[in-house]
C-alpha cells in the first residue's frame, strides 16, 4: 500500500515563494507527479520526477529524494491565478502498469 | 486543453439507479484510468484499461465496472447507486507500453463528470 502526505493548506502573498512538501511511503516507486487543480476543474499536469534532484519549469520547480521518500513543489513569483489545489501523485511500479496514487492535495491561497 | 473529453458534464440520479459515464482519450493514447474525487480529497483510483482489458483496480466494489473500446474510448458504469457515490468522476488518458518493463506515462485528465446521487 501507499501513504502520501502533504499539508492541507498554505497561504502566501502575491510575488512570494511557496514550497509544498510531499512525503510518501510506497511498496514500489516509478515516478512522482505534481498536478494543479482549480476549484471545479480537472487536474492539470505540472511536473514529473523519477530521478533524484531538481526539475525546473519556469516559475515551478520540483525536487525528489527517493531515499527519503520526499518531494517538494516550489512556486516562485506567486500570482493570484496560482490559487489552487496542488496534488502530489506517486506511480507505483509494483501494481500492473503503474497505478497512480494521489495525495489529498494542498490548497494554496495567494493573497494580494 | 488535454484533448480528453468526458460526458455528461453533470448528472443527477437517485439511489439504486445505474449510471454510465463516457470518456474519449487523447489522440495517440491507448490507456484510460478512472478516478473518483470527493470534495476536498485527492482523486481515488478506480481502475485502468489498456487494450480493452482492465489491468489494475483500486479498492472499489464490483458494482463499479468499465469498458474500453477499440478506439481507446472508455465507459464507467456504476450500478445500485449509493449516496456516497456522489463525486467528481475523472478519466485520465495516457500511453502505456513496454520498453524495459511495463510502464504508464504521464496521465492527462478530462474535465470530469459531476455525479449527484439523491
Amino acid at each position: 500500500g501507499q501513504n502520501i502526505d502533504q499539508p492541507t493548506e498554505m497561504t502566501a502573498t502575491e510575488g512570494a515563494i511557496v514550497q509544498i512538501n510531499c512525503t510518501y511511503q510506497t511498496s514500489g516507486f516509478n515516478g512522482l507527479f505534481w498536478y494543479q487543480q482549480h476549484a471545479g476543474e480537472a487536474p492539470t499536469f505540472l511536473s514529473y520526477n523519477v530521478l533524484d534532484g531538481l526539475e525546473e519549469k519556469g516559475r515551478f520547480s520540483s525536487f525528489l529524494s527517493r531515499s527519503k521518500g520526499y518531494s517538494y513543489l516550489l512556486l516562485k513569483e506567486l500570482q493570484m491565478k496560482d490559487s489552487a489545489s496542488y496534488l502530489c501523485a506517486v506511480r507505483d511500479s509494483t501494481d500492473s502498469w503503474g497505478k497512480f496514487q494521489f495525495g489529498a492535495g494542498t490548497q494554496v491561497v495567494v493573497t494580494p | 486543453e488535454t484533448g480528453v473529453t468526458q460526458s455528461p458534464t453533470h448528472l443527477i440520479k437517485t439511489r439504486g439507479q445505474q449510471v454510465t459515464l463516457r470518456c474519449s482519450s487523447q489522440s495517440g493514447h491507448n490507456t484510460v484510468s478512472w478516478y473518483q474525487q470527493a470534495l476536498g480529497q485527492g482523486p481515488q483510483f478506480i481502475f485502468q484499461y489498456y487494450r480493452e482489458e482492465e489491468n489494475g483496480r483500486g479498492n472499489f466494489p464490483p458494482r463499479f465496472s468499465g469498458l474500453q473500446f477499440p478506439n481507446y474510448s472508455s465507459e464507467l458504469n456504476v450500478n445500485a447507486l449509493e449516496l456516497d457515490d456522489s463525486a467528481l468522476y475523472l478519466c485520465a488518458s495516457s500511453l502505456s507500453g513496454t520498453t524495459s518493463g511495463r510502464y504508464t506515462d504521464t496521465q492527462y485528465f478530462g474535465p470530469g463528470t459531476r455525479l449527484t446521487v439523491l
